[in-house]
């Protein structure tokens, strides 16, 4: 039974754009939730990350949106570059032991 | 410079030998990890360590072993009883009181069965 849902593997965006990531959890017990981005053939990078008391974290043009009722979790990038294709996971937390459950991942490609 | 170190970076292995892939970090992390990725799916946990000589199990241990005898050290040997070791592995590790969750991965190491 998948916990996290990344339901759309792919996304293509014109250069300039917004685009807006999503995800889907079915369990209430996680406190963090984090965004990560992998290039090929490398490991993920830390993007971006929200405490479950919060509903919303900016940073530069990233910005995390929480939504608890509805156990969903968004990535907005605005303005999109095409510096920012590549794969994105969804990491949510649960538990004192810093152990991620990981979404399948969506891949997006930004196009000029 | 501070990171995490995996290597190799490509290792090929026949049917039925145990391979063993390396993982160093200099960041003084507690806790470190180890993850599968497969086309198409997520990252999946396969053991971690929270301190020196302890280890537990993730979702996907059986067919692998670990050992944490240095903290900086976690290496982890893929055995001939796993049935698909074909995949990417990526190692990572954390500090226990970092409260955000982030995790620091290494660069992965391809794994092929030929």
């Amino acid at each position: 039974d998948q916990q996290v849902k990344q339901n759309s593997p792919s996304l293509s965006v014109q250069e300039g754009r917004i685009s807006i990531l999503n995800c889907d959890y079915t369990n209430s017990m996680f406190d963090y939730f984090l965004w990560y981005k992998k290039y090929p053939a490398e490991g993920p990078t830390f993007l971006i990350s929200i405490s479950s008391i919060k509903d919303k974290n900016e940073d530069g043009r990233f910005t995390v949106f929480l939504n608890k009722s509805a156990k969903h979790l968004s990535l907005h990038i605005v303005p999109s570059q095409p510096g920012d294709s590549a794969v994105y996971f969804c990491a949510l937390r649960s538990g004192g032991y810093n152990k991620l459950i990981f979404g399948a991942g969506t891949r997006l490609a930004v196009h000029p | 410079d501070g990171g995490i170190t995996q290597s190799p970076k490509y290792l090929f292995r026949k049917e039925g030998q145990n391979v063993t892939l390396s993982c160093e970090q200099n960041l003084n992390h507690d806790a470190m990890y180890w993850y599968r990725q497969d086309p198409g799916q997520g990252l999946r946990l396969i053991y971690y360590s929270q301190i020196v000589n302890d280890f537990q199990k993730g979702d996907i241990a059986e067919g692998y072993s670990v050992s944490r005898e240095k903290k900086e050290s976690f290496p982890l040997t893929v055995t001939s009883a796993q049935k698909n070791p074909t995949a990417f592995y990526l190692c990572a590790s954390t500090l226990l009181g970092a409260n955000t969750g982030e995790l620091f991965f290494g660069e992965g190491s391809r794994l092929t069965v030929l």
